[in-house]
């Protein structure tokens, strides 16, 4: 079956901006949870929609913002871009809500390559 | 406050011989670990995982081993193989709580010719 898709996988804008990324899960799952990648601060949860909830957040700004709909399709949003915003955006997805073990492992996308200029 | 951390951005091993990823962590209230795996331009891909409760395990060339009392967990990849260079993720979890998943900042394994 086709795993996790993100688009786009590359972006480009300037400071002061908004952007909104897209992630489509692997059919039959309900979770879906972001994270940034940056070579400074490694991996870092930014949240975890399921059916269309937010469960959870990790520590970042109001700025960063997302949703999930009915066909469990998520897209995040970041308002007011920032030079420090760039990094590759990752969504992971799997068939229910919580980390692991009490699901099965998340499936990550690709990934969206955000340049804040 | 980085509480999964890897400290060894890089690491360059030779085809064949041992590789072995470290990763230490503060917070003692975790109690699953997982390893990550990351080629340039893809997801992450889940590699292997141990539970608290256990020591070491073994998934054909790779072993995790979790020392507790140290708060620190290895990865071991023996014959180390080209196809190895990527970047590996640490990762720590609640076993019991519906909570994110932390990830360390990774090291970039070089596997040499």
């Amino acid at each position: 079956k086709a795993g996790v898709t993100q688009t786009p996988r590359y972006l480009i804008k300037t400071r002061g901006q908004q952007v909104t990324l897209s992630c489509s899960p692997i059919s039959g799952h309900r979770s879906v949870s972001w994270y940034q990648q940056t070579p400074g601060q490694g991996l870092q949860f930014l949240f975890e929609y399921f059916s269309e909830t937010q469960r959870n957040k990790g520590n970042f700004p109001g700025r960063f913002s997302g949703r999930q709909f009915s066909n469990s399709r998520s897209e995040m949003n970041v308002s007011t871009l920032e030079l420090g915003d760039s990094a590759l955006y990752l969504c992971a997805s799997s068939t229910v809500a919580g980390a692991p073990p009490s699901t099965d492992t998340q499936y990550f996308g690709p990934g969206t390559r955000l340049t804040v200029l | 406050d980085q509480q999964v951390k890897q400290n060894s951005p890089s690491l360059s091993v030779q085809e064949g011989r041992i590789s072995i990823l470290n990763c230490d962590y503060t917070n003692s209230m975790f109690d699953y670990f997982l390893w990550y795996k990351k080629y340039p331009a893809e997801g992450p891909t889940f590699l292997i995982s141990i539970s608290s409760i256990k020591d070491k395990n073994e998934d054909g060339r790779f072993t995790v081993f979790l020392n507790k009392s140290a708060k620190h967990l290895s990865l071991h990849i023996v014959p180390s193989q080209p196809g190895d260079s990527a970047v590996y993720f640490c990762a720590a979890c609640f076993m019991n709580r519906d909570d994110k998943i932390i990830f360390g900042k990774g090291t970039r394994l070089h596997i040499l010719p």
